[in-house]
C-alpha cells in the first residue's frame, strides 16, 4: 500500500489567501484524523471522521477552519482566510477499527508558512 | 481529562548508551498506551503499544511495560545508535475511542 498521501508537501501563501490540504487515507481505513503540530502547542487533533462522517470537530481552533471528507479516499482541510498563526505541520492519520487498540497511520505532512 | 506527560527535552546521548524517556499518564478507565516516533522530515509512526496492565510493547530495541500502579510507560533501549535520533511521542486512548491523547513530544539526538 502507498499509505497515507498527503498534498501538497509545502504551501506558502500570504496572509488572507485561501489554503487548501488533501488527504488520501489508506484503502480500507475508516477513521482520518487531522493533526496540527507546532513548536509551542506540540500535535494537535483538529477533527477526525468515521465512515465519511465528523465525529469531533472540538480540535478545530476557529471558523476560518474546515474539513470535509465527500468519499472514503479523500479531505480536504481548508483555512480561509489565511493567517500567519496558522503556520505549521498539518498531518493527516487513518486507522481502521474501533476497540481502542487500533494503529494510527500517519502521511509525510503538509507544511504550511503563512507570510 | 486525558493527559499524558513527557519528560522535558531535549535529550543527547553518544552512541551505545542507555535510555529511558518518561511517560506517565492520567486517565479515566483503562487505556491504551503507544510510543510514536517521527524521523526528520517524515509523519509519525507506531514504535510499540501496550493494551494492559504488564504488558510490555517491544520493538527496534525499544521495550516499555504498562505500569498501572505508577501510571506510566517509560520508553527504554539499552544502546541507542546514531538512527534513533528522533522526536518520540508518548499517547493513550480510553475505551473504544478512536481519539489519540498525546504528549509533547521529546527530541532524541544521538552522537557517533
Amino acid at each position: 500500500d502507498a499509505g497515507v498521501i498527503q498534498s501538497p508537501r509545502h504551501e506558502v501563501t500570504e496572509m488572507g489567501q485561501e489554503v487548501t490540504l488533501r488527504c488520501k487515507p489508506i484503502s480500507g481505513h475508516d477513521y482520518l484524523f487531522w493533526y496540527r503540530q507546532t513548536m509551542m502547542r506540540g500535535l494537535e487533533l483538529l477533527i477526525y471522521f468515521n465512515n465519511n462522517v465528523p465525529i469531533d470537530d472540538s480540535g478545530m481552533p476557529e471558523d476560518r477552519f474546515s474539513a470535509k471528507m465527500p468519499n472514503a479516499s479523500f479531505s480536504t482541510l481548508k483555512i480561509q482566510p489565511s493567517e500567519p498563526r496558522d503556520s505549521a505541520v498539518y498531518f493527516c492519520a487513518s486507522s481502521f477499527g474501533t476497540g481502542g487498540q487500533e494503529t494510527q497511520y500517519f502521511g509525510p505532512g503538509t507544511r504550511l508558512l503563512v507570510l | 481529562g486525558d493527559s499524558v506527560t513527557q519528560m522535558e527535552g531535549p535529550v543527547t546521548l553518544s552512541e551505545e548508551a542507555f535510555l529511558t524517556i518518561n511517560c506517565t499518564y492520567t486517565a479515566t478507565g483503562y487505556p491504551s498506551l503507544f510510543w510514536y516516533v517521527q524521523y526528520p522530515g517524515e509523519g509519525l509512526q507506531l514504535l510499540l503499544k501496550a493494551t494492559k496492565a504488564d504488558d510490555k510493547g517491544s520493538n527496534k530495541g525499544f521495550e516499555a511495560t504498562y505500569r498501572k500502579e505508577t501510571t506510566s510507560f517509560h520508553l527504554e533501549k539499552g544502546s541507542v545508535q546514531v538512527s534513533d535520533s528522533a522526536v518520540y511521542f508518548c499517547a493513550l486512548r480510553t475505551g473504544a475511542n478512536s481519539k489519540l491523547t498525546f504528549g509533547k513530544g521529546i527530541t532524541l539526538s544521538v552522537r557517533p
